[in-house]
């Protein structure tokens, strides 16, 4: 069964500085995708940035960054210039081409410091 | 806003009631997925219809049931609720279970049994 492993439970960064939250997963299969869903204190769930597995390319959207490494199952999400909105909980998760179901992992809580 | 709508947004039962929470998907999409939130389970997937039929289940517990509707609404029944229960109900829908596409999240129901 696959898993998804967020070792980070909290992080913190100062505005306008650069933070890095980590992400390992398990899986036999070689096709898949992979996600960073961010959660702020309303509790709605946003797409933030996906990664499809079989593209060596790291994906990025404005700010947002991965750093996707298949052979390591490793799907690291760097923020770049990190503004107060960015204060959040970041959920790392992945999706099987079976099923479709969504597996998370269990959070990191970002604070951003003024 | 994601374009998918749950109601009601709070509900606050007794144990042993039965409640029904309600999902509009997305404008075209014909794919449904149940999640749970809650604080010892994290988020966990409970299950995805796919255009009326039932696609895939999770961690859902027998007191549970879902289905989805002709007009491809949602609703996720539970009944002889337990403290445990208490949690966010997320309802997210696609274009389709297909791997490339994004699932986008409703607001959820906060459910607190008491």
């Amino acid at each position: 069964a696959q898993t998804v492993t967020q070792s980070q439970p909290e992080m913190s960064v100062q505005e306008a500085e650069t933070v890095t939250l980590s992400c390992t997963y398990d899986t036999s299969e070689s096709d898949y995708y992979l996600f960073w869903y961010k959660q702020p204190p309303s509790r709605q769930m946003i797409l933030v940035i996906r990664q499809e597995a079989y593209k060596q390319q790291n994906a990025t959207e404005n700010r947002f960054s991965v750093n996707f490494q298949k052979a390591a199952k490793s799907f690291s999400l760097k923020i770049s210039d990190s503004q107060l909105g960015d204060a959040a909980m970041y959920f790392c998760a992945y999706r099987s081409p079976e099923g479709g179901k969504l597996i998370f992992g269990q959070g990191t809580e970002l604070s951003v410091k003024p | 806003d994601s374009g998918v709508t749950q109601t009601p947004k709070h509900l606050i039962t007794a144990t042993g009631q039965r409640v029904t929470l309600r999902c509009s998907p997305r404008s075209g999409d014909l794919s449904v997925y149940w999640y749970q939130q809650s604080l010892d389970q994290g988020l966990q997937f409970l299950i995805q219809y796919y255009n009326g039929e039932e696609r895939a289940k999770g961690n859902i517990l027998e007191r549970f049931s879902a289905q989805q509707f002709p007009d491809l609404h949602s609703e996720l029944n539970l009944s002889s609720l337990e403290l445990g229960d208490s949690a966010l109900y997320f309802c997210a829908s696609s274009v389709s279970p297909g791997l490339a596409h994004t699932q986008y999240f409703g607001p959820g129901t906060r459910l607190t049994v008491l």
